[in-house]
């Protein structure tokens, strides 16, 4: 079946890069998303990368696809306080397209 | 480009109560979709629309949850009676179309059911 993980928890210290990890399990699927939510809003689109690609950078953003091991990566260059927040990743895929959401990876940074 | 636009923000209701919440899409966006957010989770798909059709209700509770969206645009969720296990943040989105298009998320409507 369908599933997303990640682990629940990072703490780094303020100019640090930031490291989100991600594994999902349908080899089928066509996209792969990073979203961030902060307290009390919905979700903000990151990034996203195509599965046939393996890497992806958009100015701090760096986004690594491993298809063989089903495992996906989200690098924070210079990490600002304001990064702090909830990112969650997704795999899209499936006859209609759907998203299936990781449980969310909490990143705190300590300036 | 205005966003998802939801309401409303905050619901407090008793179990076995009644409530509604509205969506209305990006301008243009064929495809809508509701999810629920439980404390601690990531969204969990409901239901899906193309245009005013279903595409994908499999996750949705049919015996207490419906939804439409009946001239393709707008969308109501409703919560007929609600349970405890129903508090959690209703968030919807919408994408131009259907399949590898990007997600647009709206602000969500928070439920507690006391």
């Amino acid at each position: 079946g369908e599933d997303v993980e990640q682990s629940l928890f990072l703490s780094v210290r303020e100019g640090d890069s930031s490291v989100i990890n991600c594994t999902y399990t349908d080899s089928s699927s066509t996209y792969l998303y990073w979203y961030k939510q902060e307290p009390g809003a919905g979700l903000q689109l990151l990034t996203y990368i195509f599965s046939n690609m393996d890497m992806k950078q958009d100015q701090r953003l760096t986004v690594l696809l491993n298809k063989k091991d089903k495992h996906l990566s989200l690098r924070i260059a210079d990490t600002q306080t304001g990064d702090s927040a909830i990112y969650f990743c997704a795999e899209q895929g499936g006859a209609t397209n759907k998203l299936i959401f990781g449980t969310g990876t909490l990143l705190a940074v300590q300036p | 480009e205005a966003g998802v636009a939801q309401s409303p923000r905050y619901k407090i209701i008793e179990k076995r109560q009644s409530v509604a919440f509205w969506c209305n899409p990006i301008s243009g966006h064929a495809t809508l979709y509701w999810y629920q957010q439980i404390l601690g989770q990531g969204p969990k798909l409901l239901i899906q629309f193309q245009n005013n059709g279903v595409v994908d209700d499999s996750q949705l509770p049919k015996d207490r949850f419906s939804a439409e969206r009946l001239k393709g645009v707008d969308s109501t969720l409703k919560i007929q009676p609600a349970k405890l296990e129903d508090s959690a943040v209703y968030l919807c989105a919408s994408s131009l179309i259907q399949g590898g298009e990007t997600q647009y998320f709206g602000p969500g409507t928070r439920l507690l059911v006391l």
